[in-house]
């Protein structure tokens, strides 16, 4: 079953903790993102990166980190230098084709609380 | 990227069309218009997306103005699994990475 999958569903983090976000995906897809989603707001961009071994910073990556180590994953680290990580967190991937992005597809999030 | 505005919120019957418009006045010649929907709690879903014509797919229609500064979603045949909010982006057609902004998008609500 070909997909983008994130795991946990929820998670629980508690003060000056630092928690990881999977995120894989088997669709051969060159390109990954995270984002952030708070309650009645749109998605902010974290991270991005298009290639292995290679990530950008978003418009609000302080209080992250991410690796790249595989083609088909992409975790995300939720610092305790992040002083409001409760949120909705998706990730998406594409492809890149002759230098251009393609559609961007968005895996199910994982919810994150903090106790 | 250019800024798009949508209705905060719609009705729809079941059964009718669902025709959710959106308006990217400052909209670049190289730019897509692409549409998701987000059920509650769930991850955003692509649904369809274009540049200058027409397009058509198993979930709905994108009609674009030929001005390309507004566009409008169609769903055919509202079901109650059709309720969600929709979300209309525009997106640079070049680039090899690029965010895609969200903004609050148009709450479709479908009742019986």
């Amino acid at each position: 079953d070909g997909g983008i999958t994130q795991s946990p569903k929820y998670l629980f983090r508690k003060e000056g903790q630092n928690v990881t976000l999977s995120c894989e995906q088997n669709l051969n897809h060159d390109a990954m993102y995270w984002y952030r989603q708070d309650p009645g707001q749109g998605l902010r961009l974290i991270y991005y990166s298009q290639i292995v071994n290679d990530f950008q910073k978003g418009d609000i990556a302080e209080g992250y980190s991410v690796s790249r180590e595989k083609k088909e994953s992409f975790p995300l680290t939720v610092t305790s230098a992040q002083k409001n990580p409760t949120a909705f967190y998706l990730c998406a991937s594409s492809l890149i084709r002759g230098g251009v992005q393609e559609t961007q597809y968005f895996g199910p999030g994982t919810r994150l609380l903090v106790l | 990227d250019a800024k798009t505005t949508q209705p905060p919120s719609m009705d729809c019957a079941e059964g009718r069309a669902a025709n959710l418009p959106c308006n990217h006045s400052t909209i670049s010649g190289n730019e897509y218009v692409y549409w998701y929907r987000q059920i509650h709690s769930q991850g955003p879903q692509y649904i369809i997306h274009g540049l200058k014509n027409n397009e058509t797919n198993e979930m709905a229609s994108l009609i674009i103005t030929e001005d390309r500064k507004s566009s409008t979603l169609i769903l055919p045949h509202a079901t109650l699994r059709d309720t969600a909010v929709y979300y209309c982006i525009v997106r640079p057609s070049t680039g090899t990475a690029s965010k895609l902004t969200f903004g609050t998008g148009t709450r479709l609500q479908v009742t019986l």
